[in-house]
């Protein structure tokens, strides 16, 4: 058990919706990543929050967004949602934002499946 | 051109046997760290080992050790006597410490461990 935890763990929803997804990093960790695992392209890096502000975006479609609160947990939104973003969601927290050695742990992340 | 490299999409091995997973990356930064993490079909990441640029020796963690050849950019993941629970799929990964905060990730190898 990482510590990081992550809900739902199951999501599924229609074409159209909009789904949010939630994070709880470890305790002390101020650094929340999203990554998005689906089966044709790998692991992907979405956008990372530390202490509440955005400190990195990587591949985050518009349509998405995503928020770091002050109890440091952390939400997901997917909206329009379309057949191509069913794919596996994690989360992953670290002590720090910066530096070379920094330590990602995972959430068990949500599966989100767009019928 | 990719950050991370895997080239070997799926590896078998005989139980008790020693495996090495390829991992090549590409980065200019003088500091950065490699990670490589492991995800068994239930889909969580767990973390295995890490290696900063600066360390001069190869990372062990029990059956795991870190091949490092700074010069070729290459950071193989090395697995001693290998067991039937090893059977996943590894991902090695990079965070560049002196440009930004993303983590990249390889597209990950998948090990069949043989009885």
């Amino acid at each position: 058990d990482s510590g990081v935890t992550q809900t739902p763990k199951h999501l599924i929803t229609a074409t159209g919706q909009r789904v949010t997804l939630r994070c709880s990093p470890r305790s002390g960790d101020l650094s929340v990543y999203w990554y998005q695992q689906s089966l044709d392209q790998g692991l992907q890096f979405l956008i990372q929050y530390y202490n509440g502000e955005e400190r990195a975006k990587g591949n985050i479609l518009e349509r998405f967004s995503a928020q770091q609160f002050p109890d440091l947990h952390s939400e997901l939104n997917l909206s329009s949602l379309e057949l191509g973003d069913s794919a596996l969601y994690f989360c992953a927290s670290s002590p720090r934002t910066s530096g070379s050695y920094n330590e990602q742990f995972f959430g068990p992340g949500t599966r989100l499946t767009v019928l | 051109a990719q950050k991370i490299t895997q080239t070997q999409p799926g590896m078998f091995v005989q139980e008790k046997e020693a495996v090495t997973l390829d991992c090549t990356y590409d980065t200019s930064d003088q500091s950065y760290g490699l990670f490589w993490y492991k995800q068994p079909s239930s889909g969580e990441m767990i973390f295995l080992i890490y290696q900063g640029s600066y360390d001069e020796q190869n990372a062990t963690e029990g059956r795991y050790s870190l091949n490092f050849q700074k010069a070729r950019k290459s950071a193989n993941l090395v697995i001693s006597a290998s067991q039937l629970g090893d059977s996943a799929m590894y991902f090695c990964a990079m965070r560049e410490a002196d440009t930004g905060n993303q983590f990249y990730f390889g597209t990950g190898t998948s090990l069949t461990v043989i009885p």
